[in-house]
C-alpha cells in the first residue's frame, strides 16, 4: 500500500463549489505539506503543517484552507473554487530534522483538480 | 526572479550519452540542494541529496559550487528509463523546499 495516498485523483468541479481535497500517510511522519503544479510553474508550497495544532501559509495560500485533523491526515479546501486553481495538487510529508530521511519529502500521487 | 532557475529542455540524449543538467539558486542562505525526479503525471521522488563535497549514486553525480550559487547532475550511460523531467530543489529554513521548473530528459534508443 501506499505510504503518501490522496482522494479524489481526479475531480472536475465548477466555478464557485467548495471543494475538498484530502491527504492521509502511514509514514508516521509529523511534517505534512500541500503543493500545486501548474505547466511551466513548478511545485508551489500553499499550506504546511508540522504537527496537529500547528498550520502555516506557505507562498500561495490565498483561496485555499486547510485542515490538520489527525497526525495522519491533512486536507486542502477551496472554499468556493475559480479556474485558476485548476492545476495538479500533491501532499507531501516529512520527517523531523535529524529524522532517518532527514529534509527528503515524501509526495502522494497527486490530484488533478479541473474547475470550469 | 525565480528562486530555483533551470533549463527546461527538453535535452534528447541517445542510449548510452552522458548528460548535464544545471541550476543556479539566488538565496546565498540556502541550506540543503537536492535532485528530484519526476515521471510523466506522476510525483516528484527524491534522486539525490548534493553535497558541498560532490556526491555520486552509480551514474549519477550530484555538484554544488555554494560560491557561485550552482549546482549540477549529470548522468553517464544514459538508460531509456533515464528519460523523466528533473527537478532541482533548494531548502531555505527546515522545512520549505523550492523547485525549479524542472529539465526534461528524453533517451532515445
Amino acid at each position: 500500500d501506499a505510504d503518501v495516498t490522496q482522494t479524489p485523483r481526479n475531480r472536475i468541479t465548477k466555478t464557485g463549489k467548495r471543494i475538498m481535497l484530502e491527504c492521509s500517510q502511514t509514514k508516521g511522519h509529523d511534517r505534512m505539506y500541500w503543493y500545486r503544479q501548474d505547466p511551466g510553474l513548478g511545485l508551489r508550497l500553499i499550506y504546511y503543517s508540522f504537527d496537529v495544532k500547528d498550520i502555516n501559509k506557505g507562498e500561495i495560500s490565498d483561496g485555499y484552507s486547510v485542515s490538520r485533523q489527525a497526525q495522519a491526515k491533512f486536507s486542502l479546501s477551496l472554499e468556493s473554487a475559480i479556474p485558476n486553481q485548476t492545476a495538479l495538487y500533491f501532499c507531501a510529508t516529512s520527517d523531523l530534522p535529524g529524522g532517518l530521511t532527514d529534509n527528503e519529502q515524501f509526495f502522494g500521487p497527486g490530484t488533478r483538480l479541473t474547475v470550469l | 526572479r525565480k528562486e530555483v532557475e533551470q533549463d527546461p529542455g527538453p535535452f534528447n540524449v541517445p542510449e548510452g550519452a552522458t548528460v548535464a543538467f544545471n541550476c543556479t539558486y539566488s538565496n546565498s542562505a540556502s541550506q540543503s540542494f537536492f535532485w528530484y525526479r519526476q515521471d510523466c503525471r506522476k510525483e516528484p521522488k527524491l534522486l539525490m541529496s548534493v553535497y558541498s563535497s560532490g556526491n555520486e549514486d552509480g551514474r549519477f553525480t550530484a555538484q554544488l559550487n555554494r560560491a557561485s550559487q550552482y549546482i549540477s547532475l549529470l548522468i553517464r550511460d544514459s538508460k531509456l528509463s533515464d528519460s523523466a523531467t528533473y527537478l532541482c530543489v533548494v531548502m531555505n529554513s527546515g522545512y520549505a523546499l523550492n523547485f525549479g521548473k524542472g529539465t526534461s530528459l528524453l533517451v532515445t534508443p
